[in-house]
């Protein structure tokens, strides 16, 4: 099964620019995985925010961007806020199934 | 905006069977489907599956294959997710997804905690 890779971790200060990477064991990310992007804060349902790579859902604050990059999918905050701090998921669509990747948790400081 | 509400958290035994619910409100019930995630304490959301709204068609991830299935009763709006021969790992909060569109993984139900312990 394909396996799907996140930095475990990441800090950023408030109103500086992270991010995150989304990579597929079987190779370059493209369109084809339709990528998600989720937040999610301790105790609480995840929250989309980014589907098919780029577009964003009508509640997604502008900060938040997606994209592919170098082979992988990426998610870019800027002008992060204190309350992004949280855990982000991907999720690619992988030949049939769907994947997530293991988790970043963002950390602002 | 779809809404979707999940049934309440269930206590089960080793070799139970567990049905949850997910109720959506706010859109017409058809077109695409909705996905089950779940996520074990302190882990990461792991996908199970998904079941196509107009004409039921499944899809589960391997590791559930034999032990899981999605139905829905478009008349109640409403997703299912049964598993089977629960065991103590099995323990997890329990997710529907809403899928609108090709790629569109949107809005997600409250969560349902399931707890396997003898």
């Amino acid at each position: 099964q394909t396996v799907v890779t996140q930095e475990p971790s990441l800090t950023v200060s408030p109103g500086g620019t992270v991010t995150l990477t989304c990579a597929s064991s079987t190779g370059a990310v493209t369109s084809d995985y339709y990528p998600n992007w989720f937040q999610q804060k301790p105790g609480q349902a995840p929250r989309a925010l980014i589907y098919s790579a780029s577009n964003k859902h009508s509640w997604t604050p502008a900060r938040f961007s997606g994209s592919l990059l170098g082979g992988k999918a990426a998610l870019t905050l800027s002008g992060v806020q204190p309350e992004d701090e949280a855990e982000y998921y991907c999720l690619l669509h992988c030949d049939g199934p769907w994947v997530f990747g293991g988790g970043t948790k963002l950390t602002v400081l | 905006q779809v809404q979707l509400v999940q049934s309440g958290a269930e206590v089960k035994k080793p070799g139970a069977s567990v049905k949850v619910s997910c109720k959506a409100s706010g859109d017409a019930f058809t077109g695409y489907g909705f996905h089950w995630v779940r996520q074990a304490p302190g882990q990461r959301l792991e996908w199970m599956g998904w079941i196509n709204v107009d004409n039921g068609n499944t899809k589960y991830a391997q590791q559930f294959q034999g032990r899981v299935i999605f139905t829905r009763d478009t008349s109640a709006n409403t997703a299912y997710m049964e598993l089977s021969s629960l065991r103590s790992e099995d323990t997890a909060v329990y997710f529907c997804v809403r899928q609108l569109r090709l790629g569109e993984l949107s809005a997600w139900g409250q969560g349902t905690l399931v707890s396997v312990s003898s």
